[in-house]
């Protein structure tokens, strides 16, 4: 099974800063990788899909990119409503796996 | 508007099976566009794919609980269920239902969840 690893677990920004997420998975995935948001108590919500497209109603703000075994999500200016824990999920093979998660805290 | 609502009950024996059903809303659970999946959150921690199910009968499980798990479909109800047997402490957690685009491959939509404790 394909694990993937987020980096960092944990992170403290403040608004207005750019905010990197990274996601590695153990093998090649081509761009099969989403990023998905989460808030205490809400289910995730998803923000990227395939790599790089941004889901419709998704501020601008969010980009993805990568290929293969690195990827990566930018925030390009953390906003009060972007405090949460971020995910990526590989959806190259079954089964599906996530990476453990970035906590995105207010500095 | 595409709503998914899980329900079912939130308190399991252990030993018993657990058992949830998805009823969706504003979309077909016909469709052949969609995948209609499980995923679960154990208490502070990540997220676990459990399966899906797709209208026409497929099914794709978790190797981690295959052997536990069911996930059915019923089309006259526009809805779907998982049934995980013998639950222990550790299948104690929020279980989400998820549409997932089979073009896509993302889960674009997702119930609020609920939260199954496992206690006698």
């Amino acid at each position: 099974a394909i694990q993937m690893t987020q980096s960092p677990s944990s992170l403290s920004a403040s608004v207005g800063d750019r905010v990197t997420v990274t996601c590695r998975a153990t093998q090649g995935i081509r761009n099969a990788l989403g990023w998905y948001q989460q808030k205490p108590g809400k289910a995730p919500k998803l923000l990227i899909y395939a790599a790089s497209s941004l889901q419709s109603g998704v501020p601008s703000r969010f980009s993805g990119s990568g290929s293969g075994t690195d990827f990566t999500l930018t925030i390009s200016s953390l906003q009060p409503e972007d405090f949460a824990t971020y995910y990526c999920l590989q959806h190259y093979n079954y089964p599906r796996s996530f990476g453990q998660g970035t906590k995105v805290e207010i500095k | 508007q595409v709503q998914l609502q899980e329900s079912g009950p939130g308190l399991v024996k252990p030993s018993q099976t657990l058992s949830l059903i998805c009823t969706v809303s504003g979309a077909s659970v016909s469709s052949g566009t969609y995948y209609w999946s499980w995923v679960r959150q154990h208490p502070e921690k990540g997220l676990e794919w459990i399966g899906y199910i797709h209208y026409s009968g497929n099914t794709h499980y978790n190797p981690s609980l295959k052997s536990r798990v069911t996930i059915s479909i019923d089309t006259s109800k526009n809805q779907f269920s998982l049934k995980l047997s013998s639950v222990t402490a550790a299948d104690m957690a929020v279980y989400y239902c998820a549409r997932d685009h089979r073009v896509t491959d993302a889960l674009d939509v997702w119930g609020q969840g609920t939260m199954v404790t496992v206690s006698s």
